[in-house]
């Protein structure tokens, strides 16, 4: 069936260290693929999304690409902030009759200062 | 309303009892899903709304659990004879169907459902 596989953590960082969370997808169709956050004490929100292969997506200076021929879709940021540390979620929906979200199990950031 | 709404914010129940969970989407949204998240997983799909109907139920785990939302808007999440397997917290999320915000979930701060 159609999942969503992400990196364990937690995930420990420096402030300003570079940042990379893998995501890796299998879908019978054509999914949108997305990330999530949960900020601490807050819902979960869209932190970015990108629709189609080759398609980069990007909010708050994180960035993703959708690689359709290695069905990954990686979360990297440059430089990171104490204010970054949250869980982070990988998620796709089908594009083609699927309604559901399919989320990873999460990776939880922790950034030093 | 502005965001999604969901009551109560926290439910402590004891095994075998009635719960419900209310979900207020955000105005407009047609689109209406119930979720489950356990500590230190993923949120994991129960149940999608498109209007009034149930598009797709196939996350609901057994015949305890059963979801509604009679005028399109507010959706009851209802679960009878709580177990302690039960224990997690409720999602809801609406979403638009169309435009740029299509399939893009707006998530409520969740019910914590405790089952002692």
């Amino acid at each position: 069936g159609d999942s969503v596989t992400q990196m364990e953590g937690p995930v420990t960082l420096s402030e300003e260290a570079f940042l990379t969370i893998n995501c890796t997808y299998t879908a019978t169709g054509y999914p949108s693929l997305f990330w999530y956050v949960q900020y601490p004490g807050e819902g979960l929100q869209l932190l970015l999304k990108a629709t189609k292969a080759d398609d980069k997506g990007s909010n708050k200076g994180f960035e993703a690409t959708y690689r359709k021929e290695t069905t990954s879709f990686h979360l990297e940021k440059g430089s990171v902030q104490v204010s970054d540390s949250a869980v982070y979620f990988c998620a796709l929906i089908l594009n083609t009759g699927g309604f559901k979200t399919i989320f990873g199990a999460g990776t939880r950031l922790f950034v030093k200062a | 309303g502005a965001g999604v709404s969901q009551t109560p914010s926290n439910k402590v129940t004891e095994k075998g009892k009635y719960v419900e969970l209310r979900c207020d989407p955000i105005s407009g949204h047609t689109a209406l899903y119930w979720y489950r998240q356990s500590l230190g997983q993923g949120p994991e799909f129960l149940i999608y709304f498109q209007g009034t109907g149930a598009a797709d139920d196939s996350g609901l785990p057994n015949d305890r659990f059963f979801a509604v939302r009679p005028e399109g808007s507010v959706s009851t999440l209802k679960i009878q004879r709580t177990e302690r397997g039960d224990s997690a917290v409720y999602l809801c999320a609406s979403s638009s169907e169309s435009g740029v915000g299509a399939n893009v979930l707006t998530f409520g701060a969740g019910s914590r459902l405790t089952v002692l």
